[in-house]
């Protein structure tokens, strides 16, 4: 079974652009989350969304957005991209519970 | 605020050697902890213990959630140079309206041959 994929793999920008990311579930998971994890420190949790609705958001700025689709499939937007928005940005998809199965991440350069 | 934190922050060992790995938490609405191993990107699930499963094992490794004094150990035996990677813990909050998880900030373990 495929695991949870993520494009793009690599992604360079430039400060005030936006970028979008996107992730496409295990089959089956209807559960998409979204975390940022910066170099040398833990996941940090951004958005979840069940059922294309969103069911929890962490503390960003709301120049982070995101949506899913109707197959289950999510996409991260940043506007007005920071330097310290520079991170892996990694998908999880979840059957429904507590249970997380992460995707390769994209990693963003921000320059 | 929920606060995760693990210990320690980074370990060096040799092949065949035993070690343990910590997690203490302070959060609200406790549901599940989590261990994942980072080795390159994606953090790969390993174990997630919850109230009515405090234990669990898998080969070489184990895990065990202690509820009273809010932590987890992670257990690793015999260690090959393959499990050299981040081992990181996570507590997974919230209801069946929404669900998170806060990561601690991982341990770096590096296996010696």
């Amino acid at each position: 079974d495929a695991g949870v994929t993520q494009s793009p793999t690599h992604l360079i920008k430039t400060r005030g652009q936006q970028v979008t990311l996107r992730c496409s579930p295990i089959s089956g998971h209807k559960s998409v989350s979204w975390y940022q994890q910066v170099l040398g420190q833990g996941p940090q949790f951004i958005f979840q969304y069940y059922e294309k609705e969103e069911r929890g958001r962490g503390n960003f700025p709301d120049r982070f957005s995101a949506r899913q689709f109707p197959n289950y499939s999510s996409e991260l937007n940043v506007n007005a991209l920071l330097l310290g928005d520079s991170a892996l940005y990694l998908c999880a998809s979840s059957p429904g519970g507590y249970e997380q199965f992460f995707g390769p991440g994209t990693r963003l350069t921000v320059l | 605020e929920d606060k995760v934190v693990q210990s320690p922050l980074s370990l060096v060992v040799h092949e065949g050697d035993t070690v343990t790995l910590n997690c203490s938490y302070e959060v609200t609405n406790f549901r599940s902890l989590l261990w994942y191993k980072q080795e390159k990107k994606a953090p790969t699930f390993l174990f997630m213990l919850t109230s009515s499963g405090i234990e669990k094992k898998s080969g070489r490794l184990s895990s065990i959630l202690d509820k009273k004094e809010l932590s987890s150990i992670l257990n690793i035996t015999a260690t090959q140079t393959g499990d050299s990677a981040i081992y990181l813990c996570a507590v997974g909050t919230g209801n069946n309206a929404g669900n998170m998880l806060t990561f601690g900030g991982g341990t770096r373990l590096m296996v010696k041959p």
